[in-house]
């Protein structure tokens, strides 16, 4: 069974720090995707990044960036620089037979 | 990616009445699905919506709670029947567009039931 776990449940920090979000993962399927999700407070879920198993690539994004190990199944993510706008829920989920799977979510507060 | 509508954005409805709630894509979408976020919590599937068939639903939910219609690839209702205050959550509903099975989501439902 697919399983996403972020054991981080809030992170608070102050603009211009660098935030690190964890997520890891279980699956038995040797192609899926993952994916990071923002929900500010506004209620919307909007997507930030995607990687597929076979990318083990780690790519920076403007102030995104994401670590990808396969071997730890494990795809982190980090903003850098943080601003006050990225305060929001960060899911990371999982990708099963077209359907996701999410992780409880970690809260972001960015405060000035 | 795709442009995604939801209605009601919100409403807030009675004990034992029904609510049902449109999902407008701007393209044609093969997948699309309904989601549920109870307060404070992830999101849960609660099926896969498949136009000319019956929804494909997921473990604890079933098709008398939550009847689902999908009458092309652009459109989709969610109902949720006989609601009680367990059923206040957002509901969304998410397609698959692009590339790398990509779920892109409408802005939401918000329901509060008294």
């Amino acid at each position: 069974a697919q399983k996403v776990t972020q054991a981080q449940t809030e992170i608070s920090v102050v603009e211009k720090e660098d935030v690190t979000l964890d997520c890891v993962y279980e699956t038995r399927d040797t192609t899926y995707y993952l994916f990071w999700y923002k929900q500010p407070p506004s209620g919307e879920l909007v997507f930030l990044i995607r990687r597929n198993s076979f990318d083990e690539q780690n790519e920076i994004s403007g102030r995104y960036s994401w670590n990808f190990q396969k071997s730890t199944s494990s795809f982190n993510f980090t903003i850098t620089a943080s601003q006050v706008v990225d305060s929001a829920v960060y899911f990371c989920a999982l990708t099963y037979w077209g359907k996701l799977q999410f992780g409880a979510g970690t809260q972001v507060v960015v405060t000035p | 990616s795709a442009v995604i509508s939801q209605k009601p954005s919100r409403d807030i409805c009675q004990r034992g009445t029904s609510l049902t709630i449109q999902c407008q894509v701007d393209s044609q979408v093969t997948m699309m699905f309904w989601y549920r976020q109870q307060p404070g919590q992830s999101l849960t599937l609660i099926a896969t919506a498949n136009q000319g068939s019956e929804a494909t639903y997921e473990s604890g939910f079933v098709i008398d709670k939550f009847p689902i219609s999908r009458p092309n690839l652009t459109f989709s209702t969610l109902t949720v029947s006989n609601m009680s205050p367990e059923d206040s959550s957002i509901y969304l509903c998410s397609v698959i567009a692009g590339v790398g099975d990509t779920q892109y989501f409408g802005p939401g439902t918000r329901l509060t039931v008294l």
